[in-house]
């Protein structure tokens, strides 16, 4: 089946210090989706991306769709301790049923 | 109140024991989901409904089945639970022309000894 690598599997950084993650697949996607999941609760939607080669923005979170449209990159700038989590990526192909493929997850751990 | 609600939160049970997982929703869409999360494998898809008359296997549906009881319920029973059924579980929402947009409940810790 379709595979989403995530990677890093878990990151500690500093407060203030700037974070990169991506996800990776063989498969081409339509749309790529990063989620927010804090400690005891479900995902939350962060950023959706429709478009090979869009950049797009919530805050201080950049996500873009690769041009591939195998992969996708999310920037977190200036961490702060609210940005603990475990970062998701997912992936959506068109046609038929829409089935979301997720990614592993990124672990953030933030330093104060 | 939030939109996508989940119970029991927490539940430790005993292997061979029938096992039902609630999920409720006030946000009137029509999909529901169901997904359990391992550590390290991410969310991987159990069973899917489009509208009451729908249910779809996911990719790891062996060991569960579903009842969508009205548009706003849907339950995951596990008929005799496992110990690798041990997991959190998800229920999420959404609906077209956002069907990419997942809302998803607080989870269940389940725990099959």
């Amino acid at each position: 089946g379709q595979q989403l690598n995530q990677s890093p599997q878990s990151m500690f950084i500093q407060e203030g210090e700037d974070v990169s993650m991506n996800c990776t697949s063989s498969s081409i996607f339509n749309t790529w989706l990063w989620y927010k999941q804090d400690p005891g609760e479900g995902p939350v939607l962060l950023i959706a991306l429709y478009k090979a080669g869009e950049l797009t923005s919530n805050g201080r979170l950049t996500a873009q769709f690769g041009i591939t449209r195998k992969d996708s990159f999310l920037n977190i700038s200036a961490s702060i301790p609210s940005d603990v989590g475990i970062y998701f990526c997912a992936a959506i192909t068109s046609g038929g049923y829409q089935k979301v493929t997720f990614g592993t997850g990124t672990k953030l751990q933030v330093i104060p | 109140d939030a939109d996508v609600t989940q119970t029991p939160r927490n539940r430790i049970t005993k292997t061979g024991k029938r096992i039902m997982l609630e999920c409720s929703q006030t946000k009137g869409h029509d999909r529901m989901y169901w997904y359990r999360q391992d550590p390290g494998l991410g969310l991987r898809l159990i069973y899917y409904s489009f509208d009451v008359k729908d249910i779809n296997k996911g990719e790891i549906s062996d060991g569960y089945s579903v009842s969508r009881q009205a548009q706003a319920k849907f339950s995951l029973s596990l008929e005799s639970a496992i110990p690798n059924q041990t997991a959190l579980y998800f229920c999420a929402t959404s609906d077209p022309p956002e069907a990419d947009t997942q809302y998803f409940g607080p989870g269940t810790r389940l725990t099959v000894l």
